[in-house]
């Protein structure tokens, strides 16, 4: 079974920052997708970024970009000129490329909360 | 962008009664869609898998009997929580997978419904 780990409970950043988000997974596969998501207070999940584990390229989404490093399962999330609407929980995911029983679902880590400072 | 909508979005009961939570697409077919449970401030817990024309496929530990499931249509899926306890009470979210994407692995998300059982 797959795992996904965000050792981040919570993180803070100044307005107009840079921050990084870590995230890391276990899987004995080779293609997968992985996902950003973010959920405001509203409590909607919104998704943030998407990256396919066969694309070496890394994916970017306007001020949020992926360090995907697939040998070290690694799938970090870069938020560049954070703005106080980023504060939110950001969940990591995992999704199988598998299409058998279980496929399309999406495994989560316990997210990190984002905070941004004024 | 293809809707999902979670109806309702918080619901009060008393003990011992039945809730039922609806999903429905709103602008794209979905075959499959999936119930989370959340938490307060812990990840999303995937629950079952709910596929068109066919039984739910339950997660280990989510009692069928309790959490009974139907998707009788193409857009819409149900959640019934069955003689409703206080240790219910929780967030739930829906998810569903656009057919005419399916490849891409995105799901999209309703908007959750808080119950709270009295």
């Amino acid at each position: 079974a797959q795992t996904v780990t965000q050792s981040q409970p919570e993180m803070s950043v100044q307005e107009a920052e840079t921050v990084t988000l870590s995230c890391t997974y276990d899987t004995s596969e080779s293609d997968y997708y992985l996902f950003w998501y973010k959920q405001p207070p509203s409590r909607q999940m919104i998704l943030v970024i998407r990256q396919e584990a066969y694309k070496q390229q890394n994916a970017t989404e306007n001020r949020f970009s992926v360090n995907f490093q697939k040998a070290a399962k690694s799938f970090s999330l870069k938020i560049s000129d954070s703005q106080l609407g980023d504060a939110a929980m950001y969940f990591c995911a995992y999704r199988s490329l598998y299409s058998g029983a279980g496929s399309y679902q999406l495994t989560f880590g316990k997210g990190t909360k984002l905070s941004v400072i004024p | 962008g293809a809707v999902v909508s979670q109806h309702p979005s918080r619901v009060i009961c008393k003990s011992g009664t039945s809730v039922k939570i609806e999903c429905r697409s709103l602008d794209f077919q979905a075959t499959t869609m999936f119930w989370y449970r959340q938490f307060p401030k812990q990840s999303l817990m995937l629950m079952a898998t709910s596929n068109e024309g066919s039984k739910a496929t339950y997660e280990q530990g989510v009692e069928k009997d309790k959490f009974l499931i139907n998707h009788a249509s193409l857009t819409l899926s149900t959640l019934t929580v069955t003689s409703a306890h206080p240790e219910d009470s929780s967030f739930y979210i829906c998810s569903a997978r656009d057919d005419r994407v399916a490849n891409t692995g995105e799901l999209f998300f309703g908007e959750g419904s808080r119950l709270t059982v009295l």
